[in-house]
Formats: C-alpha cells, structure tokens, sequence
C-alpha cells in the first residue's frame, strides 16, 4: 500500500515536499515513481527513485523541475518543488515500479498554485 | 519527449469486443515488450490491467487482453460491461534516456 500527503494549495514562488509512504511490502527493495496528471489531461512520467541506495532517474522533461528523494528508514518517498509555478498545479501519483510497470498506486496528492 | 498518441475515445454496446491502439515508434513500443495498460476511473488512481505487452496481473479479468504488431500495442476488452467505462491508458519503456513514455489516453464508453 502506497499511502500520499493531503492536498496543498500555495502560492507562486512557495516551495513543496509531498510524500508517499509505503507499508505491506520491502520499501527498499523497489523503485518508486512519480507520475504527474494536469486537470483534465494524460498521466506523464516524472521520474523514479531507488530507496536502498537513492538512486534516481528523471525524464529529461521533468529533470531541473523536481526533486526526488527517499528515505528508507521510514519507507517514504518525496517529491519537492523549490519555487511552484501556476504550471505545477495538478494531481501527482507515486506508484510501486515493478520491473517496468507500476503495479500498486497511491490515492495521489492534488497540488493547487494559484496565488 | 514522445507520446504514445492513443484514439481519444472508443465506444462499444454490451457484450461487444473494443481494441484500443497505442502507435508508438521504432524507439518505444517498436523496440521493446515492455507495455503496460492502466484504466483510471474519474478522480481515482490508475490500475495496472497489463503489463510486458500481454501479461495480466492476479485479480484482472481475463476479457481484458493485450498485443503487439510492430510500432503498434492493442489493448482488447472483450465481452463489454459497463464497469469497463473508463480511461486507458498504454506506457512503453522508451531507452535509457528517456525512460518510459504514456499514451494520451482513451476515454472507453459503454
């Protein structure tokens, strides 16, 4: 089970750390993805972490945007905005990366920039 | 980045049989099996439906089936119900760099 933080509103410029924390299986011993879905639209890739050893890859069109971290002494995964723009309001959804799919999802965090 | 440009909507009567398309190219789909499926209902979370082209995870029913040709993975939904109305959407990996790639989404009505 992939349980997220509640949902954020901020205001341009603010920064952000949401989390997804894992139960029921090894954290450590998969990697997590963060997938983004804009009000409306198709589910984007953002990129993965590795909690044993924080090993991250992004998708080169989300790298410099976000930052992906993890820590696995309490099975949690973040994701950080240092600077929010109206542009980053949507739902995120972290997601169990079983080989190369995602087979457990979280509820997903709606974040709302709006100032 | 590539998208995986699915049709925007498919609609099927009960007990009919839909294919839903997932063109890619040469560098996603043409290159690899590793397409997964996802259905999402409004406001909810994704659900993986198949994985690795055709490969259905334990508690998914089997009318939901998927392929390949070529650039191309197809999803089938086969004796349509109409719990099946939903999105879908295909993911292929698409190489080191770019790592893994959606479709646009096919919003299926029953």
């Amino acid at each position: 089970q992939l349980v997220q933080s509640g949902a954020e509103v901020k205001k341009p410029g603010e920064s952000l750390k949401i989390s997804c924390k894992g139960s029921g299986y090894s954290f450590s011993s998969y990697w997590i993805a963060w997938v983004r879905q804009m009000p409306g639209k198709g589910l984007e890739w953002m990129g993965i972490i590795f909690p044993r050893d924080s090993e991250i890859r992004y998708s080169p069109s989300f790298q410099g945007q976000v930052t992906i971290s993890a820590d696995k002494s309490i099975s949690t995964a973040y994701l950080q905005w240092s600077s929010l723009k109206a542009s980053d309001t949507a739902m995120y959804y972290c997601a169990r990366q079983s080989a190369d799919h995602q087979d457990y999802w979280g509820q997903g965090t709606l974040v709302t920039v709006s100032s | 980045q590539s998208t995986l440009t699915q049709p925007a909507s498919v609609s099927g009567s009960p007990g009919q049989s839909i294919t839903i398309s997932c063109p890619g190219t040469s560098s996603d789909v043409g290159s690899y099996n590793l397409v997964s499926w996802y259905q999402q209902y409004p406001g909810k979370a994704p659900k993986l439906m198949i994985y690795d082209v055709s490969k259905r995870p334990s508690g998914v029913s089997n009318r939901f089936s998927g392929s390949k040709s070529g650039n191309t993975a197809s999803l089938t939904i086969s004796g349509l119900q109409a719990e099946d109305e939903a999105d879908y959407y295909c993911c292929s990996y698409a190489g080191s760099t770019i790592r893994y790639v959606f479709g646009t989404g096919t919003k299926v009505t029953v």
